[in-house]
């Protein structure tokens, strides 16, 4: 199976500050690569994915992110936060050429945005 | 809109009893999946399902079973609660293949007391 790392566990940042949030995986193959957000009090939804073609995905509500095959990176960002981007953001990867259609999912990372 | 029920938001149970989370979808997908969510962890795969009366374990299925009679429906049993197992369990679904994303319920959080 896959393992995803998150690197930041909580970041805090103001209003209008630029987010970046790192995602690394382990998998050397084909991967389909996603970003889910939960919103307090609410269920995981989708925020943007990757299957192929152009690396730099945009997502809803303003997001991006990058794929970076040589680095197995696939980093979220956004150039300017809002107070109703708190949430909890999650990275996922699946596998499908190796017959893998599970998720596996990064630890998490909480988004405290400040007003 | 794909819509994936939970049973319970909240569910309050003794150590030792026997827990039934049930998880309906509208969508006629074929794939339904059963994760648990712990701070720090992340969300962990018990079971998931390909299709009706099939299912596989996923990363950590001790503790638990599933059952999966109809295609909409995906079930999530503890045979005997205990206190470790207390969090917030999520069910998703989504069609066959992996090119899609799965579709999540609002989740229900379990406490074994």
């Amino acid at each position: 199976a896959q393992s995803v790392s998150q690197h930041n566990h909580h970041v805090i940042l103001s209003e209008a500050a630029s987010l970046e949030l790192g995602c690394n995986y382990s998998y050397g193959g084909t991967v389909n690569l996603f970003w889910y957000v939960q919103y307090p009090g609410q269920h995981l939804q989708l925020l943007l994915k990757y299957f192929s073609g152009d690396p730099l995905v945009k997502g809803i509500k303003g997001f991006e992110a990058e794929f970076i095959k040589s680095k197995f990176s696939f980093n979220l960002r956004k150039p300017s936060v809002q107070w109703s981007d708190t949430a909890e953001y999650f990275c996922a990867v699946n596998a499908p050429l190796n017959g893998d259609y599970k998720l596996s999912f990064g630890a998490g990372t909480t988004v405290t945005v400040r007003a | 809109d794909v819509k994936v029920t939970q049973s319970s938001r909240y569910l309050v149970k003794r150590t030792g009893e026997k827990v039934f989370l049930e998880c309906v979808q509208d969508m006629d997908h074929e794939n339904m999946f059963w994760y648990r969510q712990d701070p720090g962890l992340g969300l962990r795969l018990i079971y998931f399902s390909y299709d009706v009366k099939m299912k596989e374990k996923g990363d950590i299925p001790e503790g638990y079973s599933v059952s999966r009679e109809k295609k909409e429906r995906f079930s999530l049993i503890l045979e005997s609660a205990s206190t470790n197992q207390t969090s917030m369990y999520l069910c998703a679904s989504n069609p066959t293949g992996g090119a899609y994303e799965q579709y999540f319920g609002p989740g229900t959080r379990l406490t074994v007391t």
